[in-house]
């Protein structure tokens, strides 16, 4: 099992350039989680996804989009990037039919928005 | 809107000691869930441990264990014997029930263990 699987690790952007963060994970979890991690503020909920066609914001989704693609694969897009989304950025999944859900985390992705 | 708070930026300890990390949180729940995850340098996220609040006795994992002080809101991590594998940041966090799905972190607390 390889868990929570994110691509890129590293990405440089120039302000105003698109991209998608791509995360999958092999736990045949319902739910996936997108967070943003700034120093000193912890990690911050941007989007959810209680299951395959449904997407939640969370507590920052300003800027951002999502797609679950299938039960697997949870993106995140950045059409216009700006520099306040120089970040971490970790993908997470739990099993919502579990009566504890215990969160798994990817890697992470470290972006820079010059 | 639930908080977490972790009031201690930095902490260090001599291998072999004990140390303790606090935690405190704002809620108008009854029944919730409280967690402590771990991030090495590598930046994975580890869950150390966790508590759910209708349960009066403290959670234990080997050599970490919680105080759960729930009518003070209080949620600290005790790390004994600890490692130097145990250098990391750790992060508080909260989810309001079980189907709430999202979890609220503190700032968190920079342990550095000393050999």
């Amino acid at each position: 099992n390889a868990g929570v699987t994110q691509t890129p690790k590293f990405q440089v952007l120039k302000t105003g350039q698109s991209m998608t963060l791509q995360c999958a994970q092999d736990m045949n979890h319902n739910s996936m989680y997108w967070y943003r991690q700034d120093p000193g503020m912890g990690l911050r909920l941007i989007y959810y996804s209680a299951s395959e066609g449904t997407t939640d914001k969370g507590e920052v989704p300003n800027g951002y989009n999502v797609s679950r693609l299938n039960k697997r694969e949870f993106s995140l897009r950045l059409e216009s990037a700006a520099p306040s989304q120089t970040s971490v950025y970790f993908c997470a999944s739990s099993d919502r039919d579990r009566v504890f859900q215990e969160q798994f985390f990817g890697p992470g992705t470290r972006l820079t928005v010059l | 809107a639930q908080t977490v708070t972790q009031s201690q930026p930095e902490m260090s300890v001599q291998e072999a000691e004990t140390v303790t990390l606090s935690c405190t949180y704002d809620t108008s729940e009854s029944n919730y869930y409280l967690f402590w995850y771990k991030q090495p340098p590598s930046r994975q996220m580890i869950l150390v441990i966790r508590q759910e609040a209708y349960k009066q006795q403290n959670a234990t994992e080997n050599r970490f264990s919680v105080n759960f002080q729930k009518a003070a809101k209080s949620f600290s991590l005790k790390i004994s014997d600890s490692q130097l594998g145990d250098t990391a940041m750790y992060f508080c966090a909260f989810m309001k029930h079980a189907n709430d799905e999202k979890l609220t972190f503190g700032t968190g607390t920079r342990l550095t263990i000393i050999p």
